[in-house]
Formats: C-alpha cells, structure tokens, sequence
C-alpha cells in the first residue's frame, strides 16, 4: 500500500515564485493534514480538513492556501514563496471521525528551499 | 506558547539499557497522547498512543506511562537497540473535536543508542 503520498520531494524556488504540493492517500480516510517542520521548532499544524469539503486553519497558515480536490486528495500552495517558508512538510492522514480519536500516517516529506 | 513540551532536545544510551524519554503538557483538554518515532528523510511513523482514562499502556518494548496530575508522560524502550536510534515526538489532542483537527507536537528528543 502507498499509504500517503507526496509530490514533489524537493523543490527549490526564488523568492515571489508560487508552487503547489500535491498530497494524496489511499486509506479512505476522512481528515488530512498539512504540517511543516523546522529545526528545533518540532511539526507545527499549517492547515487541516477534517473531512471532504471542509478546511481550517492550524497554527501557522500565513502564507499558504489549501485545496481538498476530493476525499483522497489535500494540496497546499504557496502563492509567493518567501525564505521563510524554507522548510520540510508533511502530509497526513487519518480516519479520525467525530468523538473519536487515533494516529495521523505521514507522508515522506517535501524538501522547500526558497531563495 | 508551547503547550507540548520536551526538554531533552538529546538522549544517548548504551545498547540493552533502558531508554527514557519525557514529555510534560500544559494544556488540561487534552486527552489522548501520542509518541511518534522518525528516520532522518522519511515521516514520522505512530509508535504508541495511550487515552487520560488509562496510566500506562504497553506495546512490545515500548511502554508509555501517564501521569495525569502531574500533566507529565514518559516513554520507556526496554531493551534499547541500534535501530531505535531516531527522532520522537510527543503529540497530544483534544478530546472535543474527537482529534479531527490534528495533533499538537513536540520539539522532538533525538535518541542515539551506543552500541
């Protein structure tokens, strides 16, 4: 099984360029998840869709726009990469419904450096 | 502010001894802790979870241990081994959403396991 997959894993872009990651899963499930991470900083929460149609804002949204195409599919943009934005981010997944509670699965990571 | 906290951005201990790694809370809604475990280039994979009704839960050579009053948990590996050697992170949720809008992490611990 792919699980969660993420496209593109390395990506470098100058400073005012835009650019999308792609993230699907094949688990069925409901919720989906942007994180990034950063070192010493840990995974801090960027966007999230609780379910098909849904989108909400974590932690640090700033300068990100999210897509839910349809329930296997979550992508991120970011409309005018700053160095800020340099960063390793992960996808995720899980079958969490309402009340209910369990693990996120990951996807390997997207490698962004913004010059 | 940080609401997971783990204060030991490093741990190294002798292969077959015990691994004890800590993480302490401030938030009292949450509910339900996770420990994740990560490779360098790969996405964190779920280790270990345990619900604020329970005080301990065990999982092979992974025990995680609650100490709900003192908004403190601990991950114990028993016996250490070279392919522990990793990142974890501590991640917890709230229980009113039902976890729908994801985890709140840690910093990480790096572990390194001396042959």
């Amino acid at each position: 099984n792919a699980g969660v997959t993420q496209t593109p894993k390395f990506q470098v872009l100058k400073t005012g360029q835009s650019m999308t990651l792609q993230c699907a899963q094949d688990m069925n499930h409901n919720s989906m998840y942007w994180y990034r991470q950063d070192p010493g900083m840990g995974l801090r929460l960027i966007y999230y869709s609780a379910s098909e149609g849904t989108t909400d804002k974590g932690e640090v949204p700033n300068g990100y726009n999210v897509s839910r195409l349809n329930k296997r599919e979550f992508s991120l943009r970011l409309e005018s990469a700053a160095p800020s934005q340099t960063s390793v981010y992960f996808c995720a997944s899980s079958r969490w419904t309402s009340g209910g509670h369990g693990e996120l699965f990951f996807g390997e990571g997207s490698r962004l450096t913004v010059l | 502010d940080q609401q997971v906290k783990q204060n030991s951005p490093s741990l190294s201990v002798q292969e077959g001894r015990i691994s004890i790694l800590n993480c302490d809370y401030t938030n009292s809604m949450f509910d339900y802790f996770l420990w994740y475990k990560k490779y360098p280039a790969e996405g964190p994979t779920f280790l270990i979870s345990i619900s604020s009704i329970k005080d301990k839960n065990e999982d092979g050579r992974f025990t995680v241990f609650l100490n709900k009053s003192a908004k403190h948990l601990s991950l114990h590996i028993v016996p250490s081994q070279p392919g522990d050697s990793a990142v974890y992170f501590c991640a917890a949720s709230e229980g009113s959403g039902g976890g729908a809008d994801g985890l709140t992490f840690g910093k990480g611990t790096h572990l390194i396991i001396q042959p």
